[in-house]
């Protein structure tokens, strides 16, 4: 159980455009997930968090018009990355909240989509 | 969330136990340990979490010290696919906050 996957998981686009990625938890519901961005040799790092029928909130120096993301179901989270550019290449990763009372709050991670801008 | 720190890297022998240890001295009373570790070009997998007591589950074991200010994950018999980077996170409740990821511990398993 607990099964958090991403589409696509890698993908390759030309400056200026824009790319869709999807996060679906597949085997529970979220009402919470997160989007993170991982460049390379670096760490994990927090990019916005998506509450299911809500704006999402994004960290400082993130910019909401360029990272779109939506909400709109308990299973599926979207972020579109808009005009991208080569700087924004990078390792998008989404999580999603799962809760069991009394024992576990914690995030599942999905798998992964590497975003290359050319 | 409370700060921590782990060591840059450490190897294993592959069939023993590896232990990796991670200080957080500065964690508050309702903060959790977690543990997460990061297969190259994967997405990060949760491993356990503890507050007080040690935890055991089919992954490995978390030992932590009773002033909280430190733990030992255990992976009991590691195994050449516990190569990975390795996460020690404090957080009061993880699914509903950001993860703060440090620079965790590259564990290599060594043939």
């Amino acid at each position: 159980g607990a099964v958090v996957s991403q589409h696509p998981s890698w993908v390759i686009c030309k400056s200026g455009t824009s790319v869709k990625i999807e996060c679906r938890s597949l085997d529970f519901q979220a009402t919470t997930m997160f989007w993170y961005r991982q460049f390379p040799k670096q760490s994990l790092m927090l990019m916005a968090t998506s509450n299911e029928g809500s704006k999402a909130t994004y960290e400082q120096g993130v910019e909401k018009d360029k990272f779109l993301i939506n909400h709109a179901s308990l299973t599926l989270s979207t972020l579109t990355v808009t005009s991208a550019h080569p700087e924004d290449s990078s390792f998008y990763i989404c999580s999603a909240r799962i809760l069991v009372a009394g024992s576990t709050d914690t995030q599942y991670f999905g798998p992964g989509t590497r975003l290359t801008v050319l | 969330d409370a700060k921590t720190t782990q060591p840059t890297s450490m190897d294993c022998a592959e069939g023993r136990a590896a232990n990796l240890p991670c200080n957080h001295s500065t964690i508050s009373g309702n903060e959790y340990v977690y543990w997460y570790r990061q297969i190259h070009s994967q997405g990060p997998q949760y491993i356990i979490h503890g507050l007080k007591n040690n935890e055991t589950n089919e992954m490995a074991s978390l030992i932590i010290t009773e002033d909280r200010k430190s733990s030992t994950l255990i992976l009991p018999h590691a195994t050449l696919r516990d190569t990975a980077v390795y996460y020690c996170i404090s957080s009061r409740r993880a699914g509903n906050e950001k993860l703060t990821f440090g620079t965790g511990t590259r564990l290599t398993i060594i043939p």
